[in-house]
C-alpha cells in the first residue's frame, strides 16, 4: 500500500494570505495525485488531479504541483470560503489511499 | 447537471448487514465507474472499492474483502453497496462517488453522494 501524510495538521492564515500545503507519498506516485476539499458535513470536492490540472469550475487561486513523492497545494490569495479540510489521493496504485488531512482555517 | 443521491441514515446492530443506494443521474450510467468510500468520525477518507457500470465488474479494497459487495442496476441507474458482518468500527458515513476516468482502476472522484451516516451500536 501506498501511504499519504500531509502537513501541517492544521493551518491559520488571513485573508489574502498565499498558503501552501504539502503532501508525501511512502513511494513514488509521479503526477498520480488529486486534492479535495472537504467542508464540515459535506462531501468531498475535487480540487486538481494529475497534481497541477485545476477541475473544471475551480476557482483558480487553487493550484497545484509536485512529482514523484512531494506535492503542493497552493492558494495564492485565501477567501473565507477556503476554510476546509483538504485532502489528497494517490492513484498510482489501484488501492487508491488518502492523506490525512490539513484543516485551513481563515482568521 | 450531474447528481448522485444517496439513501438515508442507518442505526444497525453489531453483525447486521447495511444497504446503501446510490441513484445517478444527469450522465450516462453506464459509462463511468462508480466508487465507494467511507470516512469514520474525524477520520481521513477509506477507498472501498468501485464497480463498472458497464459490465458489473467490482474490484474491493482487500480491507473489505469478503463481507463487502457493489452492484448496480443500470434500468434504474443506481449502484449499491452492501457491507456485513458490522462492527462499532464501521460507523461512518459513506459516500458513492463517480470515477472522473471512466473505468480506469487508477481514478479520482468528481461528483460525490451527499453522504449516508451508518451507526453501529448494541
Amino acid at each position: 500500500d501506498i501511504q499519504m501524510t500531509q502537513s501541517p495538521s492544521t493551518l491559520s492564515a488571513s485573508v489574502g494570505d498565499r498558503v501552501t500545503l504539502a503532501c508525501r507519498a511512502s513511494q513514488s506516485i509521479s503526477r498520480w495525485l488529486a486534492w479535495y476539499q472537504q467542508k464540515p458535513g459535506k462531501a468531498p470536492e475535487l480540487l486538481i488531479y494529475d497534481a497541477s490540472s485545476l477541475e473544471s469550475g475551480v476557482p483558480s487561486r487553487f493550484s497545484g504541483s509536485g512529482s514523484g513523492t512531494e506535492f503542493t497545494l497552493t492558494i495564492s490569495s485565501l477567501q473565507p470560503d477556503d476554510s476546509a479540510t483538504y485532502y489528497c489521493q494517490q492513484y498510482n496504485n489501484p488501492l487508491l489511499t488518502f492523506g490525512p488531512g490539513t484543516k485551513v482555517d481563515v482568521k | 447537471q450531474v447528481h448522485l443521491v444517496q439513501s438515508g441514515a442507518e442505526v444497525k446492530k453489531p453483525g447486521a448487514s447495511v444497504k446503501v443506494s446510490c441513484k445517478a443521474s444527469g450522465y450516462s450510467f453506464t459509462t463511468y465507474a462508480m466508487h465507494w468510500v467511507r470516512q469514520a468520525p474525524g477520520q481521513r477518507l477509506e477507498w472501498m472499492g468501485w464497480i463498472n457500470t458497464g459490465n458489473g465488474n467490482t474490484k474491493y479494497s482487500q480491507s473489505f474483502q469478503g463481507r463487502f459487495t457493489i452492484t448496480g442496476d443500470t434500468s434504474a441507474t443506481t449502484a449499491y453497496m452492501e457491507l456485513s458482518s458490522l462492527t462499532s468500527e464501521d460507523t461512518a458515513v459513506y459516500y458513492c462517488a463517480r470515477g472522473r476516468f471512466m473505468f480506469q482502476p487508477l481514478n479520482v472522484f468528481d461528483y460525490w453522494g451527499q453522504g449516508t451516516l451508518v451507526t453501529v451500536s448494541p
